[in-house]
């Protein structure tokens, strides 16, 4: 199972752009990087997933390098209701993917 | 359309007792994943349906938890004789395919063991 590495928490302002960094050193060929957000008192959602190079809608954008060891998340220009962990996942098979505890990302006014 | 559902939506018990979580998938999900969360802490993968099989137990902390899954739909995950470990949110999710397609959740069962 692909391990992830990411920062425990984040502080930020509104209107800013957030970029949370996961790192994932043994990630497999086949395997998809997908990013979870959970709010207080209720089930993860899902926000965005991609394999290489960058993916954007209308939520956030991902960044993958070359070498696929790492991703990042963008949020641009946050809002408080963004307030929340966000989770990076790594694998091919949902199963195999594994929530660690994820980044808690506090939104300040 | 109807998203994930679960009940009870919060269940309070005797350590000792048994309890039953429900989850109804989304009609058509093949895939079913039930989760544990504790308090401030991440998700803990407790197994995997792939219609009604389990190929994957592996996240089951104990011989007092078990889970069926019947019709491709419904699934119970059943704690018998509970600890006040066991206290935590039991989340369930479905996709449409095992692999790669978005999970999706619902709101969890809140569990209190006293």
């Amino acid at each position: 199972l692909a391990k992830t590495t990411q920062p425990i928490s984040m502080d930020s302002y509104e209107g800013q752009e957030v970029n949370i960094t996961c790192s994932h050193n043994n990630i497999a060929t086949n395997d998809y990087i997908t990013w979870y957000q959970q709010f207080p008192s209720q089930g993860p959602r899902f926000i965005i997933q991609g394999y290489k190079t960058k993916v954007t809608n209308e939520v956030a954008s991902l960044f993958i390098p070359a070498d696929r060891k790492s991703s990042t998340l963008s949020l641009p220009r946050v809002s408080l209701s963004d307030t929340a962990v966000y989770y990076c996942l790594v694998g091919y098979n949902n199963n195999d993917m594994r929530f660690g505890a994820g980044t808690r990302l506090t939104v300040k006014p | 359309g109807a998203g994930v559902s679960q009940s009870p939506s919060n269940k309070v018990t005797e350590k000792g007792k048994d309890v039953e979580l429900r989850c109804d998938p989304i009609s058509g999900h093949t895939a079913l994943y039930w989760y544990r969360q504790r308090l401030g802490q991440g998700l803990e993968f407790l197994i995997y349906f792939q219609g009604n099989s389990a190929p994957d137990k592996s996240g089951l902390p104990s011989d007092r938890f078990s889970a069926e899954r019947t019709g491709e739909s419904v699934s119970t995950l059943t704690i018998q004789r509970t600890q006040q470990e066991d206290s935590a949110v039991y989340l369930c999710a479905s996709s449409l395919a095992p692999t790669q397609e978005t999970q999706y959740f619902g709101p969890g069962t809140r569990l209190l063991v006293l």
